[in-house]
């Protein structure tokens, strides 16, 4: 069965500095793998997505996530965070195969500081 | 951009009741899904509905749960007799193609069972 860790359940960093979120996955074979943000009172918006291909992704509002099979690592960074980017962070993978629903990971909230 | 649109943002009902949650998925979408999430814990799949049948279901949703889309713009969950353990936001989702990049999600419904 898939999984995804996500190993930090908040962060707290200054706005301006650099941010890197943690996801980790299990599953048998190199899986569609997703980004998602939710604001307070807001849904989960896509901010970026793995499919095949280049590993480092580039997604909306400054974020990148980069793939690494070796390590089932799947990071979120951004090289200077905003104030606005507080919110709280989920990590997804879905099966390229059968099962289609997505399995999410606990999430990471971001506090930033000014 | 179009949204997926929840009601009620929050909901409280009494241990053994009846809830009906409402969505209504975006305009020319065919795939519609339910998540939840109890405090604290990941966000899981619940359900996938395409052409008036369930697709796919989660070990969660058993005997007291049912979907429906009623009336070709609504897309409902019930819970015939909620728990306790039921108390979770509950996310709506729908895609145009089926395919887990296409995801837009609502921005939830907090029910609270008492």
């Amino acid at each position: 069965a898939q999984s995804v860790t996500q190993p930090d359940i908040h962060i707290t960093v200054s706005e301006g500095a650099s941010l890197e979120l943690r996801c980790n996955y299990s599953y048998g074979a190199t899986p569609y793998l997703f980004w998602y943000v939710q604001s307070p009172g807001q849904g989960l918006q896509l901010l970026l997505k793995y499919f095949s291909g280049d590993t480092l992704v580039q997604g909306i509002k400054g974020f990148e996530a980069e793939f690494k099979r070796s390590q089932s690592s799947f990071n979120l960074r951004k090289p200077s965070v905003h104030w606005s980017d507080a919110a709280e962070y989920f990590c997804a993978v879905g099966a390229r195969t059968g099962r289609r629903a997505l399995t999410f990971g606990s999430g990471t909230r971001l506090q930033v500081q000014p | 951009e179009p949204e997926v649109t929840q009601t009620p943002s929050h909901q409280v009902t009494q241990m053994g009741q009846e809830v009906i949650l409402r969505c209504v998925p975006i305009s020319n979408h065919l795939y519609f899904y339910w998540y939840r999430q109890i405090l604290g814990q990941k966000v899981e799949f619940l359900v996938s509905f395409y052409n008036n049948e369930i697709s796919e279901k989660s070990e969660i949703f058993d005997d007291q749960f049912s979907v429906e889309r009623p009336d070709g713009s609504n897309f409902t969950l019930k819970i015939r007799s909620t728990k306790l353990e039921d108390s979770a936001m509950y996310f709506c989702a729908s895609s145009q193609t089926g395919a887990e990049e296409k995801l837009f999600f609502g921005s939830g419904t907090q029910l609270s069972v008492l």
